[in-house]
Formats: structure tokens, sequence, C-alpha cells
């Protein structure tokens, strides 16, 4: 049972556009999000994250929202650029022991 | 450089043996974390370790035993692997557990592959 779903698979935009990336989840307790970026053969590395007190949290190009109502998190990159061209994995804190709840990915692409 | 680093970057045996996967931080983290990317491309958390002491332990066969012999190291040790082990395993680290919110800082994982 996924608590914490990307309903899109991947996502194709030209460069300088925006690109909005989308998260759902279950569980209305989940404090604290996060978003990762993967490229191929690497880890995933930290990108942008939110607390549940906040509904917007910016650091330069990238925008995460989080729609607590809703059980929605997305994350904006405004402009993209090809080098945005990667995995993203949305992510949430379960309880007191650091565990992280990981979405499938999202594939994202930025055409030039 | 400080990182997360993982050896080997891949693994390749056959059913039945016994392997394992070491991983190192320097980043001075006391908390480090094993998920596994299965072939779903899910990544799941498996076990995680809090100044050596073992603090999550999801339902993973008894086969799988991690150990920590001290803060900067958490290896996975893998006994009678079988073909369903096949996967990538990304170790992790981070400053405290639950209530601190910092990340988690990845390794780029081992891909396993049982033939």
């Amino acid at each position: 049972d996924q608590q914490v779903k990307q309903n899109s698979p991947s996502l194709s935009v030209q460069e300088g556009r925006i690109s909005i990336l989308n998260c759902d989840y279950t569980n209305s307790m989940f404090d604290y999000f996060l978003w990762y970026k993967k490229y191929p053969a690497e880890g995933p590395t930290f990108l942008i994250s939110i607390s549940s007190i906040k509904d917007k949290n910016e650091d330069g190009r990238f925008t995460v929202f989080l729609n607590k109502s809703a059980k929605h998190l997305s994350l904006h990159i405004v402009p993209s650029q090809p080098g945005d061209s990667a995995v993203y994995f949305c992510a949430v804190r379960s309880g007191n022991t650091g565990k992280l709840i990981f979405g499938q990915g999202t594939t994202l692409q930025v055409k030039p | 450089d400080t990182a997360v680093s993982q050896t080997p970057k891949y693994l390749v045996t056959q059913m039945g043996n016994d392997k394992s996967i070491k991983c190192e931080q320097n980043l001075g983290h006391d908390t480090m974390y094993w998920y596994k990317q299965d072939s779903k491309k899910f990544l799941k958390i498996m076990f995680s370790y809090n100044n050596k002491e073992l603090i999550i332990n999801e339902t993973v066969p008894n086969r799988f035993s991690p150990k920590s012999p001290d803060k900067a190291h958490l290896n996975l040790h893998i006994n009678s692997l079988e073909l369903g082990d096949s996967a990538v395993y990304f170790c992790a680290s981070s400053h405290g557990t639950g209530r601190t919110n910092q990340p988690q800082h990845f390794g780029d994982g081992t891909r396993l592959s049982i033939l």
C-alpha cells in the first residue's frame, strides 16, 4: 500500500519553461517533506524540503508547495534547464526515527 | 571529498553465496541507513543505526544483517543470496533522527545482480 505516490512517471518540458512535479500522500500525520533529485548511476541528492507548518518554501529556481488539506506536494522549477533532466523523488518523514518513505519518482526531461 | 561512499559499486554473484556491502561517511553524521531500490524503482528503508544502535528494522529477511562498528560505518551482510535480492542498495547518513530537519545524504549505490 503506497503511502506516497507520484502519479506521473515522466514529464517533458521545454528549456526556460516551468516544470511542475506532483506528489500525493495518505497520512495527515506526516510532518516533513523532501524532494530529491537523482541522476543515472548516482545516489539521490537532496534538493529542497518543507515542514508541515509552512505551505511554501523557495530556494532559487526551486519552490515546493504543500497543500495539507489535499495531502498534496508539488515542486516547481522555473526556468527549467537541460541540466535539470533527472529523476525526482518526493519523500515524507514518518515517525521519530528519521525513516523516509519515497514516491516512485518522476523522470523529468528538459529539452533545449 | 566529504561524502557517503559505498563499495563495491557493482556486485555480481551466484545464488546461495554470502556477500557484504560496505558504507562509510565522513560527514560527521551520527545516523546511517540502508535503502533498497527494487526493479520498480521504489526506494525502501531497510535499516537505520544511530550512534551504533539499531533504530529502524523494517520487515527484512533475517538473511540481511547490518553491522555498525562505529558511527562512520554501516555495513550490510547478506547470507544465502536469492534472485529477489537483485536490486540497487543505497547507504545514507544524516545528523540525528526524527525531529531534526536534517536531510539524508546518499551514496551512489551498489548494484547487486544475482545469477
